[in-house]
């Protein structure tokens, strides 16, 4: 079945740039999508469609998808981006599946 | 006001069953494919099924085919999810999610969730 590999943490200073990466194989030809979730709270989906942003989500929130490696960029991090984020795509290779990355933990330092 | 509330979580033995229930309002409920994603302790998240809009298409993940099975009732509003022959490793908080789709099988993201049911399995 399919792969999706994201780094545990991810570290950031307020003010900067966080970039979450989300890898798989030939990720760059699926559609991958990436929620947020706060501790206690259900996910939120933030990016959807590699780069689409729903209502409400900041513009400094953008996403890529190219090659094997999709990537969530948040910019001018907050305290409040403090979060897990999980990568997830649909794979339909031998039955259907929505396979989510293993999410990474955003630390603002 | 959009809303998916999980009942039906709980403690139960190994080898034991349990029902979980998704009440859905504020939306057309019958419009949209549903699914189950899971999420243990500490851990990431995990799919467990898909139903269509109109219940006549369901997928499991494969550590839960012959084990789970989804169903929903329209005219209530309401997503289920069996849960038989319970596991240690099925203890996990269980939410409901909606699919930007009607059917089943179709690339998609998951657009609102619910808050979730916990469910722990123990001796």
């Amino acid at each position: 079945s399919y792969v999706l590999t994201q780094p545990p943490s991810v570290s950031v200073a307020p003010g900067k740039t966080a970039r979450i990466p989300c890898g798989g194989d030939n990720l760059g030809s699926k559609s991958v999508h990436w929620y947020q979730q706060k501790p206690g709270q259900a996910p939120v989906v933030v990016m959807y469609y590699d780069s689409d942003r729903p209502s409400g989500v900041p513009e400094r929130v953008s996403g890529s998808n190219s090659g094997n490696t999709a990537t969530l960029i948040i910019s001018r991090v907050e305290a409040g981006d403090e979060a897990d984020y999980y990568c997830q795509v649909w794979d339909s290779n031998n039955d259907v599946n929505w396979v989510f990355g293993g999410g990474t933990r955003l630390t603002v330092l | 006001q959009e809303q998916l509330v999980e009942s039906g979580g709980g403690v139960v033995q190994p080898g034991r069953s349990l029902r979980l229930s998704c009440a859905a309002s504020g939306f057309p409920f019958s419009d949209y494919a549903m699914h189950w994603v899971r999420q243990a302790p500490g851990k990431g998240l995990e799919w467990v099924a898909v139903i269509a809009y109109d219940g006549s298409s369901k997928h499991y993940a494969d550590s839960m085919k012959g084990r789970f099975t989804i169903s929903r009732d329209n005219s209530k509003n309401t997503l289920y999810v069996q849960l038989n022959n319970l596991r240690a490793e099925d203890t996990a908080v269980y939410f409901c999610a909606r699919a930007k789709s009607r059917l089943a099988e179709a690339d998609i993201y998951f657009d609102f969730w619910g808050q979730g049911a916990l469910v722990t399995v123990s001796s």
